[in-house]
């Protein structure tokens, strides 16, 4: 079982519409999570983070965090076609180490 | 802001050759991390560093070691190339160890040949 597993997509929804990407990872320990957002050929860029259960917004964009069951979201509300990029999850665990999941490719179509 | 500089973007080595890649953050970060990123396999943590000379492994430690001679550099070495290392190798630093909190360089694609 990975560590953190994303669905890879691609996820196409109509501009306007509310995107819904989820994670789900393996160790109950971690504390803090993360979502990166990566446009093709560039590099990750930090979008979101939460570190207690419930909802965070931040304009458009909410994360959703249930730790006990290991679930993390992201909606991305009003979706432009700006938003077609590759939506890394990334999990904070024990150690230090932050690890990500294979990334969900999101296509917004005007 | 912060800045992560990767000193090469391309880079074209053959089998069996030395390779340096070199990555140097501006924010006094103590915490700088070496990925590489494949298709389909997402971000894999190479090795990483909480203080200088100071070195953990991560997930795919093997054909790689890594170099924290001072606090805004960290270096990762490929002691002789092999063609499974060609790929994306993405450098980051954060603030604290405890956060995932991630700054990433431009990326540094390495071609093995």
């Amino acid at each position: 079982q990975k560590e953190v597993e994303q669905n890879s997509g691609p996820l196409s929804v109509p501009e306007g519409a509310i995107a819904s990407l989820n994670c789900t990872y393996s160790d109950r320990g971690s504390q803090s999570f993360f979502w990166y957002r990566q446009y093709s050929g560039k590099s990750p860029e930090l979008i979101m983070s939460i570190y207690s259960n419930g909802d965070k917004e931040d304009g458009r964009f909410t994360a959703q965090l249930n730790k006990a069951s290991q679930y993390v979201s992201l909606l991305i509300r009003d979706s432009q076609p700006s938003d077609s990029a590759t939506y890394l999850c990334a999990v904070n665990m024990i150690g230090f180490k932050t690890i990500f999941g294979a990334g969900t490719r999101l296509f917004v179509k005007a | 802001d912060v800045k992560v500089t990767q000193s090469s973007r391309y880079l074209v080595k053959r089998t069996g050759e030395k390779v340096f890649l070199e990555c140097v953050q501006d924010m006094d970060h103590e915490n700088m991390f070496w990925y590489r990123q494949d298709p389909g396999l997402g971000l894999r943590l190479i090795y990483f560093s909480y203080d200088v000379k100071m070195k953990e492994k991560g997930d795919i430690p093997e054909g790689y070691s890594v170099s924290r001679e001072k606090k805004e550099r960290f270096s990762l070495i490929l002691e002789s190339a092999s063609t499974n290392q060609t790929s994306m190798y993405l450098c980051a630093s954060s603030l604290r160890p405890d956060t995932g909190e991630l700054f990433f360089g431009e990326g540094s694609r390495l071609t093995v040949l």
